[in-house]
């Protein structure tokens, strides 16, 4: 019930194309959804988070998709860009604690 | 520049050894976390400290101690390392749960033979 679950593993697009990158969860304590982006050798950095209060957010060209009743969530990157390779983590948080539990990463490759 | 510091950045130890990682935050933070990111597995949370003299197991903390040895330091230690312990190891901190996001450092990379 701990579980985030991501796919897919790994992901390649164009530049200009939206990928996408899907996460699923159990637990319905989890109430704050973040996603992060990392670049090799460099810590994991914040990109956007939801709360499930809320069905859709957008920063820039990073928009989380979230469906409470299925217990999904997802991250779009619109005209994406080869400076978006990275590899991207979804996670959550339960209620009323600040640990993180993490999925098992997306690494994308846009090219040009 | 104001973050999260980790010592050393590579590390190669033979089976056996032991060693301390360090972690150093200069924004304030109350809480501490310590992570372990093996490919295909995402981050994992070892240990973590939610403020000054207080530390709480995480998922993995089998073969791990850590110290909160001020509101700004946080080591990782492993007594023993064994080669089931090579991994990135990547410190956070956050300033507490109302305010997120947790911010990383770039991470440890230890190798043990």
């Amino acid at each position: 019930q701990q579980q985030v679950k991501q796919s897919p593993q790994s992901l390649i697009v164009q530049k200009g194309g939206i990928p996408i990158i899907n996460c699923a969860y159990e637990n319905t304590a989890f109430d704050y959804f973040p996603w992060y982006q990392q670049f090799p050798g460099k810590g994991p950095a914040l990109l956007i988070a939801i709360r499930p209060d809320v069905s859709e957010k957008k920063e820039g060209r990073f928009t989380i998709s979230f469906n409470k009743s299925a217990k999904q969530f997802s991250l779009h990157i619109m005209d994406s860009q080869p400076g978006d390779s990275a590899t991207y983590f979804c996670a959550a948080s339960i209620l009323n604690t600040d640990k993180l539990i993490f999925g098992t990463g997306t690494r994308l490759q846009v090219f040009p | 520049n104001a973050g999260v510091t980790q010592t050393p950045k590579f590390q190669v130890l033979k089976t056996g050894q032991s060693m301390t990682l360090q972690c150093a935050q200069d924004m304030n933070h109350n809480s501490m976390y310590w992570y372990r990111q093996d490919p295909g597995m995402g981050l994992r949370l070892i240990y973590y400290s939610a403020s000054e003299g207080t530390t709480d197991k995480g998922e993995v903390p089998n073969g791990y101690n850590v110290s909160r040895l001020n509101k700004r330091e946080f080591s990782l230690r492993l007594e023993s390392a064994a080669p089931s312990q090579t991994s990135v190891y990547f410190c956070a901190s956050i300033l507490s749960r109302d305010r997120r996001p947790q911010h990383f450092g770039d991470g440890t990379r230890l190798s043990i033979l």
